[in-house]
């Protein structure tokens, strides 16, 4: 299964410190995904790293991924109170390009 | 652009009643979507349209539940009869076709089942 295994399950800090992320997965993909999910947006797609990628950007977010150890990692740099949410991460098979998303970690930012 | 619509947002229910939700995707999108999401979990793929043809509905519980997409645009998912365990939000994503497969998927606000 792609399944994606997020760590840690829950992540508090302090409105402006840096919060990461770490996702891992079982077999060969495509691409991987990042989501984050809260009550007031629904589920959100961040950013996409295909499988030839190493790093990506986006605003505040820093995606890395490593084929070889088979784990990518998310960083919000300068988090904010409405970063306050749940992050998925969904690796995306080779043949299928389906999504298949972990329990994802919960992510409270205090201000 | 106007995102993926869901109805009703909430539905309550006793077992063993019927259920329907209702999904329009983002226009153009050929590939359509269902996910159910237990509290606490992450969503979990229930059945894969493109277009109005069905790619994968290994994961649909057959005995209960039951989607179509007519014409290759809306969507119905239909639970019947209902159980305890169905109670959920159920998600439509939409996702366009490109050339590589490498695409982002885009969430309605999802349904709220409660079964009780």
């Amino acid at each position: 299964s792609q399944q994606g295994e997020e760590d840690p399950q829950a992540l508090s800090i302090q409105e402006g410190e840096n919060a990461t992320m770490n996702c891992s997965y079982k077999t060969s993909i495509n691409n991987l995904q990042w989501y984050r999910q809260n009550s007031g947006r629904g589920l959100v797609h961040l950013i996409l790293i295909r499988s030839n990628e190493r790093e990506k950007h986006s605003g505040r977010l820093r995606v890395t991924l490593d084929t070889s150890k088979k784990s990518s990692s998310l960083l919000i740099t300068a988090s904010r109170a409405a970063d306050t949410a749940s992050y998925f991460c969904a690796p995306a098979g080779a043949g299928s390009y389906q999504l298949t998303f972990g329990k994802g970690t919960k992510l409270s930012v205090i201000p | 652009e106007a995102g993926v619509a869901q109805s009703p947002r909430y539905k309550i229910i006793e077992k063993r009643q019927s259920v329907a939700f209702w999904c329009n995707p983002i226009s153009g999108h050929a590939t359509l979507y269902w996910y159910q999401q237990i509290l606490g979990q992450g969503p979990k793929l229930l059945i894969q349209f493109q277009n109005n043809g069905v790619v994968d509905d290994s994961q649909l519980p057959k005995d209960r539940f039951s989607a179509e997409r007519l014409k290759g645009v809306d969507s119905t998912l239909k639970i019947q009869p209902a159980k305890l365990e169905d109670s959920a939000v159920y998600l439509c994503a939409s996702s366009p076709q490109v050339a590589g497969g490498a695409y982002e998927q885009y969430f309605g606000p999802g349904t709220r089942l409660t079964v009780t």
